[in-house]
């Protein structure tokens, strides 16, 4: 079966350190996400991509940064960690270019910064 | 105005109980509409989509006013495990052809027995 995958799944970083999280799709959507979810905040886009080469900031975009080099992954790099990074952080993807269908969601990757 | 606004919650209702969320959107040429579904730590999933003519699934109904700009979700005969996060969900352009979802912060719901 088709899925989305993040890892890793937790992780305990410092602050200054550069963090990459995985996301990895099996659907062969060409739309991926990436959300962080705060308390008080819901989920906030953090950045985006339509398609292999195509990037695009969300409405949280500072600190962090996005390539898509192939259609299945799109990895989420803190460049130097913070604490106001600490969250968990989502993936989805969805298919259709119409945007009439379901983002499917991976499991998240909850990430403390100390 | 935020482009999606939610019902803040939190719902206590007792097993049983009707509950209704409430959810606005800003931009009128939005395309999409959805409910999803968010339980405790776990990754939110879609519930139903909403469509202008209203849709049901079993107990839950979900309702679109273009007019008023909102979208609507009816929970009947609540269960607890209907204990959950729901969050609503947007879509509109963003550019050319390309879309862009937009969550509402999400309504915490609990149903006690």
């Amino acid at each position: 079966d088709a899925e989305i995958t993040q890892s890793p799944r937790h992780k305990i970083t410092e602050t200054g350190r550069q963090v990459t999280l995985a996301c990895h799709q099996t659907w062969n959507h060409n739309n991926m996400f990436w959300y962080r979810q705060d308390l008080g905040h819901g989920l906030r886009l953090i950045h985006y991509s339509y398609g292999v080469q195509d990037t695009n900031k969300g409405e949280v975009s500072d600190g962090y940064s996005v390539s898509r080099s192939n259609t299945e992954d799109l990895p989420l790099t803190l460049e130097s960690a913070a604490s106001s990074q600490t969250s968990v952080y989502f993936c989805a993807s969805s298919g259709h270019s119409t945007g009439d269908t379901e983002a499917f969601f991976g499991q998240g990757t909850r990430l403390t910064v100390v | 105005r935020k482009e999606v606004e939610q019902d803040p919650g939190p719902f206590n209702v007792p097993e049983g109980a009707t509950v209704a969320f409430n959810c606005t959107y800003s931009n009128s040429a939005s395309q999409s509409f959805f409910w999803y579904r968010q339980d405790c730590r776990k990754e939110p999933k879609l519930l139903m989509s909403v469509y202008s003519s209203g849709n049901e699934d079993g107990r839950f109904t979900a309702q679109l006013n273009r007019a008023s700009q909102y979208i609507s979700l009816l929970i009947r005969d609540s269960k607890l495990s209907d204990s959950a996060t729901y969050l609503c969900v947007v879509i509109g352009r963003s550019g050319g052809s390309n879309y862009k979802l937009t969550f509402g912060k999400g309504t915490l719901l609990t149903v006690n027995p």
